[in-house]
C-alpha cells in the first residue's frame, strides 16, 4: 500500500544551519506531496505542496522538490531560526485510499 | 474569515465516563477526519466522513463514535471502551479537488 517514510529525530541544529528532513514515498500513480509543519500544542499547518514531477513547492524559507526517479520529497532551508523549531510531516495523497498518507513526524529543535 | 474549530482547548474527565469533542467547519469541505496523536508520536486516523451521513472507520476506531449530520460538523464521541483515551485529538477537514487538509488546533483530553 502506500506509505511515507521520514528520517527519524530529533534533528538538533544551531541557529542559521542548513536543514534536510528526508522524506521518501511509495505510492501507484503519482501523488500529490505535502509537507505540514506542527508547533508545540498546535495543530497541523500547511508548510508547502508539489502536485507533479518536478515541481518545487516553496514557503517561508522552505523548499521541497517532487523527484519522481527517487520517489523522495526532501524539506530543506538554508537558515533555520529557533521559531522553526516544531514537527514536520511529510505527506501524500493517495488516490486508492482516497486521503492523505503521513509520515511519522520528524522533530526539530534548534537552539541559539 | 474560514477554518476548522475544535472545542474545547482542554478537557477532564473521570475515567467511565463518555465524552464529546467538537469539530465545527465554515469551508464548505465535503470530507473531515479525526486523529490521534499520542506523545511524540505521529498520527493515527480514528474516523472520517466524506459526506454527510456516511463515515469510515480508520486504523484505530475500537472505542470511538461519531456522527455526520451536517456538512459543518463531525463530533466524535470517546467511549468508556477506550482503554487510553488521554491524548491530543485532532480534526482536519478537506474540500474536493483539494487534497490537502486544513487542521483545527486540537482538544487535549485527559481521564484521571
Amino acid at each position: 500500500g502506500d506509505s511515507v517514510t521520514q528520517m527519524e529525530g530529533p534533528v538538533t541544529l544551531s541557529e542559521e544551519a542548513f536543514l534536510t528532513i528526508n522524506c521518501t514515498y511509495t505510492a501507484t500513480g503519482y501523488p500529490s506531496l505535502f509537507w505540514y509543519v506542527q508547533y508545540p500544542g498546535e495543530g497541523l499547518q500547511l508548510l508547502l505542496k508539489a502536485t507533479k514531477a518536478d515541481d518545487k513547492g516553496s514557503n517561508k524559507g522552505f523548499e521541497a522538490t517532487y523527484r519522481k526517479e527517487t520517489t523522495s520529497f526532501h524539506l530543506e532551508k538554508g537558515s533555520v531560526q529557533v521559531s522553526d523549531s516544531a514537527v514536520y510531516f511529510c505527506a501524500l495523497f493517495s488516490g486508492g485510499y482516497n486521503k492523505l498518507i503521513f509520515g511519522a513526524g520528524t522533530r526539530l529543535a534548534v537552539h541559539p | 474569515d474560514g477554518g476548522i474549530t475544535q472545542s474545547p482547548k482542554y478537557l477532564f474527565r473521570k475515567e467511565g465516563q463518555n465524552v464529546t469533542l467538537s469539530c465545527e467547519q465554515n469551508l464548505n469541505h465535503d470530507a473531515m477526519y479525526w486523529y490521534r496523536q499520542d506523545p511524540g508520536q505521529g498520527l493515527r486516523l480514528i474516523y472520517y466522513s466524506q459526506i454527510v451521513n456516511d463515515f469510515q472507520k480508520g486504523d484505530i476506531a475500537e472505542g470511538y463514535s461519531v456522527s455526520r449530520e451536517k456538512k459543518e460538523s463531525f463530533p466524535l464521541t470517546v467511549t468508556s471502551a477506550q482503554k487510553n483515551p488521554t491524548a491530543f485529538y485532532l480534526c482536519a477537514s478537506s474540500g474536493q479537488g483539494d487534497y490537502g487538509y486544513t487542521f483545527g488546533s486540537g482538544t487535549r483530553l485527559t481521564v484521571v
